[in-house]
Parts: structure tokens; sequence; C-alpha cells
């Protein structure tokens, strides 16, 4: 079975602390994904990356950055938290879509970020 | 992009009743998912189907890529059912597999 395990369910955090939220795979999926999902707004994605080091925008970047330095961790940074980051927080990985390739997505358990 | 809409946006059922829960994407797709999220947040896979019927226990989907729309049956529900399912989809212009999400069926089943 695909495991995405994700470093915390929930988190709390203040206005203007740089935060990590970790995410780890274990089926060598070259593409990973951040989203975050709040009341109203359904799941919306901040980036993803589809291979070490290459990492691109999805619809809601800003405030947010990343990092892939190994093939199986993407982890999500705020660099200056603020409220209106506070949200939960999903992680999915998939295969790279090829001629025969499925290209199923499967999530970690989420962290609820609450910034304060 | 592509858009996704679910329907309806809430069901409640008595235990033991069957659903049918309805995903409209408006092009054609490469990926289409149900997922049920569980109370603690999780986004739990059901089905991978971007065309054709798959069945697993209690649960099936049908989708019938050519008129746009998936459906998914809940059968002899249970109250363990309740929860929020989601359709996502992956257009064929996407890229790297990036899926647009439904707003979801919120489903409460009652004993």
């Amino acid at each position: 079975d695909v495991k995405v395990t994700q470093s915390s369910r929930y988190l709390v955090k203040r206005t203007g602390e740089k935060v990590f939220l970790e995410c780890v795979q274990d089926m060598d999926h070259e593409n990973m994904f951040w989203y975050r999902q709040d009341p109203g707004l359904g799941l919306r994605l901040i980036y993803f990356s589809y291979d070490v080091k290459m990492k691109e925008k999805g619809d809601i970047p800003e405030g947010y950055s990343v990092s892939r330095e190994k093939k199986e961790r993407f982890s999500l940074i705020l660099e200056s938290a603020s409220t209106n980051q506070t949200s939960m927080y999903l992680c999915a990985s998939s295969s790279q879509p090829g001629l025969a390739g499925v290209l199923e997505q499967f999530f970690g358990p989420g962290t609820r970020l609450t910034v304060l | 992009g592509i858009q996704v809409e679910q329907s309806p946006p809430d069901l409640i059922l008595q235990e033991g009743a069957n659903s049918t829960l309805r995903c409209n994407f408006s092009d054609s797709v490469n990926n289409l998912q149900w997922f049920h999220q569980n109370p603690w947040g999780q986004l739990i896979n059901l089905f991978y189907i971007p065309s054709g019927t798959k069945q697993n226990g209690r649960l099936s989907a049908t989708t019938v890529a050519t008129e746009r729309y998936s459906l998914l049956y809940i059968s002899s529900s249970q109250t363990t059912d309740s929860g929020v399912y989601f359709c996502a989809a992956r257009g064929f212009s996407g890229g790297y597999n990036k899926l647009i999400f439904g707003a979801g069926t919120r489903l409460a089943v009652h004993p």
C-alpha cells in the first residue's frame, strides 16, 4: 500500500514564525503536491514537484515556498506565518504520467495548522 | 481549465438506504478519483476511475467519459459512511497530474 505521512497532525504557531510542514512518501513517486483545504473554498493546490529540486507553483503559492531535496520528501515552508494561513494542509503523491501510467494521487493524513 | 461539479451538496440517509452521488466535469479527463474524507480530515481513496465501472464491497462507481460524468453508488449505507465525498478530475490539458476537486457531497447516515 502507498503510504504518505505528514510530520504533525496538529500544529499551533504564532504570527511571524517560520513553519515547516514535512511530507514523506514510500512509493518512489515522482510527483508530490501540497494542498490546503478551507471551508467553502475546497482543496486548492499550493505547489507541486515533479522531480528532486524541481517545483512548480500551483493556484495559491503566495506566502509559501517548498523544498524537495530527496525524492521521498517534500517540505512546505511558511516563511512568516500569518493568521490567514490557518488551514488544513494536505500532501499527496503520484507516479509520473506515462503512456500506460496510472495517475492516481494518494494523500497523507493532513496537518491542521493554527496561526495565532 | 476543467470544472468539476458535485451533487447533491448534502445528503441525509437512514442506515440501510442506498444512494447515488454525481460528479459532472467540463472536459475530457485522464484521471478521475473519488475520495471519502473521514472525520479526522484524511482523504481516503475510494476509486481511480477515468472510465468504466468498478466495485469495492458496498461501493461502486461508474464513469461515462463520453458524457462527462461519474456516479458513486453506496448501497446498504452504514453510519461509518458519513463524511464528505469528493470527486476530483484531471483534464488532458492539465499539467503534472493537477487534480481539480469538486465542492464535495456531505453525507450523514443516521441509525
